[in-house]
Protein backbone atom coordinates (compact mmCIF):
# COMPACT_ATOMS: atom_id res chain seq x y z
CA UNK A 1 0.00 0.00 0.00
CA UNK A 2 1.41 3.28 -1.23
CA UNK A 3 1.52 6.59 1.05
CA UNK A 4 0.18 8.49 -1.58
CA UNK A 5 -3.14 7.49 -3.59
CA UNK A 6 -3.09 7.71 -7.49
CA UNK A 7 -5.51 6.69 -9.70
CA UNK A 8 -5.20 3.35 -11.14
CA UNK A 9 -5.45 4.82 -15.09
CA UNK A 10 -6.73 7.70 -16.74
CA UNK A 11 -7.48 8.08 -20.37
CA UNK A 12 -8.06 10.58 -22.92
CA UNK A 13 -8.06 11.43 -26.36
CA UNK A 14 -5.67 13.28 -28.09
CA UNK A 15 -6.21 17.09 -27.83
CA UNK A 16 -8.12 16.72 -24.60
CA UNK A 17 -7.07 17.64 -20.73
CA UNK A 18 -6.70 14.92 -18.11
CA UNK A 19 -5.62 16.03 -14.90
CA UNK A 20 -3.86 12.72 -12.54
CA UNK A 21 -4.25 13.11 -8.81
CA UNK A 22 -2.14 12.48 -6.05
CA UNK A 23 -3.79 12.38 -2.32
CA UNK A 24 -1.82 12.04 0.48
CA UNK A 25 -1.53 13.72 3.80
CA UNK A 26 -0.61 16.65 6.00
CA UNK A 27 2.74 15.10 6.77
CA UNK A 28 3.74 14.87 2.86
CA UNK A 29 1.73 16.36 0.43
CA UNK A 30 -0.04 18.66 2.98
CA UNK A 31 3.52 20.22 3.78
CA UNK A 32 6.03 19.50 1.31
CA UNK A 33 5.86 20.20 -2.67
CA UNK A 34 5.41 17.10 -4.80
CA UNK A 35 7.23 16.04 -8.06
CA UNK A 36 6.02 14.10 -10.99
CA UNK A 37 8.02 11.51 -12.81
CA UNK A 38 6.94 9.69 -16.56
CA UNK A 39 7.69 6.75 -16.93
CA UNK A 40 7.31 5.16 -20.78
CA UNK A 41 7.26 1.55 -21.59
CA UNK A 42 9.02 0.61 -17.80
CA UNK A 43 12.47 2.67 -19.17
CA UNK A 44 13.61 5.12 -16.74
CA UNK A 45 11.98 7.80 -14.99
CA UNK A 46 11.71 11.38 -16.68
CA UNK A 47 10.97 14.18 -14.29
CA UNK A 48 8.45 16.27 -15.47
CA UNK A 49 7.34 18.91 -12.62
CA UNK A 50 8.94 19.85 -9.43
CA UNK A 51 5.85 21.56 -7.54
CA UNK A 52 4.56 23.62 -9.85
CA UNK A 53 8.21 24.06 -12.26
CA UNK A 54 8.86 22.56 -15.41
CA UNK A 55 11.92 21.20 -15.69
CA UNK A 56 13.88 22.27 -18.86
CA UNK A 57 13.04 20.16 -22.23
CA UNK A 58 9.30 19.25 -20.70
CA UNK A 59 6.47 21.35 -23.04
CA UNK A 60 4.18 23.54 -21.36
CA UNK A 61 1.29 21.54 -21.61
CA UNK A 62 2.66 20.28 -18.54
CA UNK A 63 1.25 21.65 -15.40
CA UNK A 64 1.18 21.00 -11.38
CA UNK A 65 -0.76 22.20 -8.77
CA UNK A 66 -2.06 21.66 -5.23
CA UNK A 67 -4.39 22.64 -2.71
CA UNK A 68 -4.21 21.40 0.80
CA UNK A 69 -2.87 17.36 0.68
CA UNK A 70 -4.05 16.95 -3.08
CA UNK A 71 -1.30 17.51 -6.02
CA UNK A 72 -2.78 17.21 -9.48
CA UNK A 73 -0.80 17.05 -12.58
CA UNK A 74 -2.60 18.40 -15.58
CA UNK A 75 -2.02 18.24 -19.06
CA UNK A 76 -3.12 20.02 -21.97
CA UNK A 77 -3.46 18.89 -25.74
CA UNK A 78 -2.49 15.23 -24.83
CA UNK A 79 -0.35 13.77 -27.67
CA UNK A 80 0.46 10.33 -28.07
CA UNK A 81 3.67 10.20 -26.77
CA UNK A 82 2.13 11.64 -23.11
CA UNK A 83 1.44 7.93 -22.70
CA UNK A 84 3.08 6.23 -20.12
CA UNK A 85 2.95 5.44 -16.10
CA UNK A 86 3.02 8.90 -14.13
CA UNK A 87 4.41 8.79 -10.44
CA UNK A 88 4.67 11.34 -7.44
CA UNK A 89 6.47 11.73 -4.78
CA UNK A 90 7.49 13.64 -2.04
CA UNK A 91 8.87 14.02 1.56
CA UNK A 92 7.19 12.68 4.51
CA UNK A 93 8.70 14.55 7.81
CA UNK A 94 6.85 11.68 9.99
CA UNK A 95 8.92 9.24 8.39
CA UNK A 96 11.96 11.02 7.36
CA UNK A 97 11.54 9.54 3.98
CA UNK A 98 10.66 9.62 0.38
CA UNK A 99 7.30 8.68 -0.35
CA UNK A 100 5.55 7.38 -3.56
CA UNK A 101 2.51 6.99 -5.21
CA UNK A 102 1.33 3.64 -6.75
CA UNK A 103 1.53 5.62 -10.36
CA UNK A 104 -1.10 6.18 -12.94
CA UNK A 105 -1.06 4.34 -15.99
CA UNK A 106 -2.28 7.02 -18.66
CA UNK A 107 -3.53 5.89 -21.88
CA UNK A 108 -4.23 8.18 -25.29
CA UNK A 109 -6.57 6.98 -27.73
CA UNK B 1 24.44 17.96 -18.43
CA UNK B 2 23.75 16.15 -16.18
CA UNK B 3 24.64 12.32 -16.56
CA UNK B 4 23.94 9.31 -13.79
CA UNK B 5 26.12 6.29 -15.83
CA UNK B 6 25.05 3.02 -13.40
CA UNK B 7 26.68 -0.53 -13.93
CA UNK B 8 25.26 -3.15 -15.64
CA UNK B 9 22.93 -6.08 -14.76
CA UNK B 10 23.95 -8.54 -11.83
CA UNK B 11 22.61 -12.04 -11.01
CA UNK B 12 23.35 -12.81 -7.83
CA UNK B 13 22.17 -16.27 -5.51
CA UNK B 14 20.13 -15.80 -2.46
CA UNK B 15 21.87 -14.57 0.72
CA UNK B 16 24.39 -13.32 -1.22
CA UNK B 17 25.03 -8.92 -1.64
CA UNK B 18 24.99 -6.67 -4.29
CA UNK B 19 26.80 -3.28 -5.24
CA UNK B 20 25.67 -1.34 -7.57
CA UNK B 21 27.75 2.24 -8.64
CA UNK B 22 26.25 5.59 -9.91
CA UNK B 23 28.66 7.55 -11.57
CA UNK B 24 27.89 11.25 -11.75
CA UNK B 25 28.98 13.40 -14.47
CA UNK B 26 28.39 17.22 -15.50
CA UNK B 27 27.63 19.01 -12.54
CA UNK B 28 29.59 18.94 -9.35
CA UNK B 29 29.12 15.66 -7.28
CA UNK B 30 29.18 16.69 -3.80
CA UNK B 31 26.76 19.05 -3.86
CA UNK B 32 23.54 17.05 -4.35
CA UNK B 33 22.37 14.00 -2.53
CA UNK B 34 21.84 10.48 -4.52
CA UNK B 35 18.80 8.44 -4.05
CA UNK B 36 18.27 5.19 -4.76
CA UNK B 37 14.90 3.91 -5.92
CA UNK B 38 13.72 0.47 -7.21
CA UNK B 39 11.25 -1.29 -9.38
CA UNK B 40 10.01 -4.91 -9.16
CA UNK B 41 8.72 -6.14 -12.05
CA UNK B 42 5.03 -4.57 -12.70
CA UNK B 43 5.30 -2.77 -9.45
CA UNK B 44 6.00 0.71 -8.39
CA UNK B 45 8.77 2.63 -7.72
CA UNK B 46 10.05 1.87 -3.98
CA UNK B 47 12.45 4.41 -2.75
CA UNK B 48 15.53 2.99 -0.67
CA UNK B 49 17.38 5.45 0.50
CA UNK B 50 19.41 9.22 0.44
CA UNK B 51 23.35 9.96 0.60
CA UNK B 52 24.49 13.32 0.36
CA UNK B 53 28.24 12.71 -1.18
CA UNK B 54 29.53 15.58 0.73
CA UNK B 55 28.74 14.63 4.39
CA UNK B 56 28.31 10.80 3.48
CA UNK B 57 25.35 11.42 5.56
CA UNK B 58 22.80 8.53 4.92
CA UNK B 59 19.31 8.08 5.50
CA UNK B 60 17.17 4.57 4.56
CA UNK B 61 13.75 3.21 4.82
CA UNK B 62 12.50 1.88 7.10
CA UNK B 63 12.54 -1.59 5.13
CA UNK B 64 15.67 -1.51 4.23
CA UNK B 65 17.81 -0.27 7.10
CA UNK B 66 20.28 -3.07 8.36
CA UNK B 67 20.32 -4.53 5.02
CA UNK B 68 21.90 -1.81 2.22
CA UNK B 69 24.68 0.49 2.67
CA UNK B 70 24.93 3.88 0.46
CA UNK B 71 28.49 5.38 -0.07
CA UNK B 72 30.90 6.82 -2.30
CA UNK B 73 34.21 8.00 -3.40
CA UNK B 74 34.00 11.77 -4.21
CA UNK B 75 37.38 11.65 -6.40
CA UNK B 76 35.52 9.74 -9.33
CA UNK B 77 31.73 10.98 -8.37
CA UNK B 78 30.44 7.71 -7.93
CA UNK B 79 27.42 6.70 -5.58
CA UNK B 80 27.27 2.48 -4.51
CA UNK B 81 24.30 1.10 -3.37
CA UNK B 82 24.85 -2.49 -1.30
CA UNK B 83 22.17 -4.87 -0.44
CA UNK B 84 23.30 -7.82 1.40
CA UNK B 85 21.00 -11.13 2.37
CA UNK B 86 19.58 -10.91 -0.68
CA UNK B 87 16.51 -12.72 -1.33
CA UNK B 88 13.87 -13.30 -4.83
CA UNK B 89 11.85 -10.13 -3.26
CA UNK B 90 14.61 -8.01 -4.32
CA UNK B 91 14.79 -8.80 -7.70
CA UNK B 92 14.03 -5.70 -9.69
CA UNK B 93 15.68 -2.67 -11.73
CA UNK B 94 17.79 -0.45 -9.11
CA UNK B 95 17.68 3.43 -9.83
CA UNK B 96 20.08 5.71 -9.27
CA UNK B 97 18.43 9.30 -8.66
CA UNK B 98 20.36 13.43 -8.42
CA UNK B 99 18.03 14.74 -4.88
CA UNK B 100 16.99 18.21 -5.09
CA UNK B 101 16.83 19.31 -1.19
CA UNK B 102 14.92 22.60 -0.23
CA UNK B 103 13.01 24.01 2.76
CA UNK B 104 9.81 22.10 2.06
CA UNK B 105 10.94 20.19 -1.38
CA UNK B 106 12.45 17.54 -2.49
CA UNK B 107 12.67 15.86 -6.15
CA UNK B 108 14.46 13.95 -8.37
CA UNK B 109 15.67 15.87 -11.18
CA UNK B 110 17.81 13.42 -12.91
CA UNK B 111 17.66 9.18 -13.13
CA UNK B 112 20.22 7.01 -14.13
CA UNK B 113 19.35 4.39 -16.71
CA UNK B 114 18.85 1.31 -14.20
CA UNK B 115 20.66 -1.78 -13.07
CA UNK B 116 18.19 -5.30 -13.44
CA UNK B 117 19.34 -7.35 -10.70
CA UNK B 118 18.38 -10.74 -10.47
CA UNK B 119 18.17 -12.69 -7.59
CA UNK B 120 17.68 -16.44 -7.99
CA UNK B 121 19.48 -19.88 -7.15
Amino acid sequence: QSALTQEASVSGTVGQKVTLSCIGNSNNVGSYAVGWYQQISHGAPKTVMFGNSLPSGIPDRFSGSKSGTTASLTISGLSPEDEADYYCSTWDYSLSAVVFGGGTKLTVL
Amino acid sequence: QVQLVQSGAEVKEPGASVKVSCKASGYTFANFDINWVRQATGQGLEWMGWMNPNSGNTGYAQKFHGRVTMTRNISISTAYMELSSLRSEDTAVYYCARGLRGSSSYYFDSWGQGTLVTVSS
